[in-house]
């Protein structure tokens, strides 16, 4: 299997200020024959499913705001919020969706410094 | 647009199966374009990805599930199906169906079930 690590495990910032995640795959994740990392991000809010934010690792989903953004290739990729709002507070996780069975970062928490 | 619906028992007693039915509305089961999946989600825990299923039935699993699940589909009810075998409280979660595009990710979710393991 895959293993997704990421870090940290949670962080605290101002409103306004920039956030980033950290998402790590035990192995790369890259497929050679479309140069697509099959990577995702996803937002959870307490209660709620999670959200897809981005795939591709850098493509943003429909009605996903500009200020997400991911970036990365291989085996080491990044979230970035870059003005961190009060309706980013949530839980942040990667997939890997390029082999089975697609697997799960430890999610990563946002909160308001 | 479409949905999707999770529905089954909130309650499971240790050693039995867990039953639970994801029903697609808005839009046909029998896309060539989607796999239809469950994910899990243990109360205060990570997510985890139980397996999926193609319209014409062939599925992925976890293998760290060890051969428990079993997921199924019935494209004249456009719905899809998740058995977990010999349950424990270790598979106490929130159960999650969703569409699962290969080559986007699960763009679309249900809300969840929470299905608990008790006696």
């Amino acid at each position: 299997d895959i293993v997704m690590t990421q870090s940290p495990d949670s962080l605290a910032v101002s409103l306004g200020e920039r956030a980033t995640i950290n998402c790590k795959s035990s192995q790369s994740v890259l497929y050679s024959s479309n140069n697509k990392n099959y990577l995702a991000w996803y937002q959870q809010k307490p209660g709620q499913p999670p959200k897809l934010l981005i795939y591709w690792a850098s493509t943003r989903e429909s009605g996903v705001p500009d200020r997400f953004s991911g970036s990365g290739s291989g085996t080491d990729f990044t979230l970035t919020i870059s003005s961190l709002q009060a309706e980013d507070v949530a839980v942040y996780y990667c997939q890997q969706y390029y082999t089975t069975p697609f697997t799960f970062g430890p999610g990563t928490k946002v909160g308001i410094k | 647009q479409v949905q999707l619906q999770e529905s089954g028992p909130g309650l499971v007693k240790p050693s039995e199966t867990l039953s639970l039915t994801c029903t697609v509305s808005g839009g046909s089961i029998s896309s060539s374009s989607y796999y239809w999946g469950w994910i899990r989600q243990p109360p205060g825990k990570g997510l985890e990805w139980i397996g999926s299923i193609f319209y014409t039935g062939s599925t992925y699993d976890n293998p760290s599930l060890k051969s428990r699940v079993s997921i199924s589909i019935d494209t004249s009810r456009n719905r899809f199906s998740l058995k977990v075998s010999s349950v424990t409280a270790a598979d106490t979660a929130v159960y999650y169906c969703a569409r699962e595009d290969h080559n986007f990710g699960n763009a679309l979710w249900g809300q969840g079930t929470l299905v608990t393991v008790s006696s």
